[in-house]
């Protein structure tokens, strides 16, 4: 089967950097999202990793190994409004509808 | 303009009523989607229907029916309202199925009583 596994909770200081990983099992591969939702908010696209290695995009960047089932989102300069709970998801094998793991909440301390 | 949008943003009912929420995306996507996201935050796909081909999530129960008058609109109508059916609904689009960006409707916030 298909399984997503992230912390449930990470706090970290503004200002600083914090890296939230993600540890994915699926057969195939066709993908892995990280999405952002705010409390009481939908969520929305952070990004989409299908190569290994480093994507970066301004303070957010995400990280992919296939061959080791992981990824990583980080944060850099961390600001009162990235206080959210960030959710990877990777395509089902069978008809790529999304799993979604449990999302990691961050907190944030001034 | 709002990209997906959902009514009503809260629904309150009582158990054994049947209700619908509606769904329009003005992104001229091809799929869109039905998440269920429950007290514990979990969000599981329900439904996706792309290009006419229906795609349900097993565990959904058959109370739960999407329908779909044309590409723009994806509507979800729920029978026989359990207390267990309480949770935050979302409405989603996306380019086509696969690898895409999801865009997401606001919730719909169902409360059965």
């Amino acid at each position: 089967g298909q399984n997503i596994d992230q912390p449930t909770e990470m706090t970290a200081t503004e200002g600083a950097i914090v890296q939230i990983n993600c540890t994915y099992q699926t057969s195939g591969f066709n993908g892995l999202f990280w999405y952002q939702q705010h409390a009481g908010e939908a969520p929305t696209f952070l990004s989409y990793n299908v190569l290994d290695g480093l994507e970066e995009k301004g303070r957010f960047s995400s990280f992919l190994s296939r061959s080791k089932g992981y990824s990583y989102l980080l944060l850099k300069e961390l600001q009162m409004k990235d206080s959210a709970s960030y959710l990877c998801a990777v395509p089902m094998d069978s008809n790529y509808q999304l799993i979604w793991g449990a999302g990691t909440k961050l907190i944030i301390k001034p | 303009d709002t990209a997906v949008s959902q009514t009503p943003k809260y629904l309150v009912t009582q158990m054994g009523n049947d209700k619908s929420i509606k769904c329009e995306q003005n992104l001229g996507h091809d799929t869109m989607y039905w998440y269920k996201q429950d007290s514990k935050k979990f969000l599981k796909i329900m439904f996706s229907y792309n290009n006419k081909e229906l795609i349900i999530n097993e565990t959904v129960p058959n109370r739960f029916s999407p329908k779909s008058p044309d590409k723009a609109h994806l509507n979800l109508h729920i029978n026989s309202l359990e207390l267990g059916d309480s949770a935050v609904y979302f409405c989603a689009s996306s380019q086509a199925a696969g690898g895409y960006e999801q865009y997401f409707g606001p919730g719909t916030r169902l409360t059965v009583t």
